[in-house]
């Protein structure tokens, strides 16, 4: 019952590295999310995919970057992490009902990012 | 400015109290759902509205969608201190890969 997996739970970074932030789902779920959360502004969307070979940009999609070649996974890169990247990280999977929508979004525990 | 406003940020109440949180927009949503969040955890589906002036229930708890799918509420009755948490709506589009639109959350407190 593993379902969202993100790694790592904690990170910091310096102004100006770059890192990965990995997303896995064991559901086969065709669509994956990232997420990221700020006090006060819920979450708000990164990037997206609805499915394998396919991303696009969400609401606040600068700086980061994504692909998906697998199903399972959908890793979530910071080219060049600034302050403003300091956040909570929320990765999600759904599966499409087709003219009804999608299902319920499963969430990961998150990655808490703070780059310095 | 956010597409979903929720209300009220912030609420601290007593045990056995009732409550009512908002989520409004001016945009039509094809669902609503209500999220509960813990800390260091990740958001987890409390319900999901679909049709307009849809009621449904779970346990204390009555989410309502408005008739033009543009809003919602929920209704927690004689609140317990379990029911303390984050709560989160978002709305869902048929554009976008139909991806959520979260509102601000509304961060309860229920004190013994």
């Amino acid at each position: 019952n593993a379902g969202v997996t993100q790694t790592p739970k904690f990170q910091v970074l310096k102004t100006g590295q770059s890192m990965t932030l990995q997303c896995a789902q064991d559901m086969n779920h065709e669509y994956m999310s990232w997420y990221r959360q700020d006090p006060g502004m819920g979450l708000r969307l990164i990037h997206y995919s609805v499915g394998a070979g396919i991303t696009d940009q969400g609401e606040v999609p600068n700086g980061y970057n994504v692909s998906r070649s697998t199903t399972e996974d959908f890793p979530l890169r910071l080219l060049s992490a600034a302050p403003s990247q300091t956040s909570v990280y929320f990765c999600a999977s759904s599966y499409s009902l087709g003219a009804r929508g999608n299902t319920e979004a499963f969430f990961g525990q998150g990655t808490r990012l703070t780059v310095v | 400015t956010q597409l979903l406003e929720q209300s009220p940020q912030f609420l601290s109440i007593q045990e056995g109290e009732n409550l009512t949180v908002y989520c409004n927009s001016s945009s039509v949503f094809s669902s609503l759902q209500w999220y509960r969040q813990e800390p260091g955890e990740g958001p987890v589906l409390l319900v999901t509205v679909v049709t307009g002036g849809e009621v449904k229930k779970l346990k204390r708890l009555t989410f309502q969608f408005g008739d033009a799918r543009k809003d919602s509420s929920l209704h927690i009755t004689a609140a317990q201190p379990g029911d303390t948490g984050l709560y989160l709506c978002a709305g869902e589009r048929n554009n976008a890969g139909n991806m959520l639109t979260f509102g601000g959350g509304t961060r309860l407190m229920v004190k013994p």
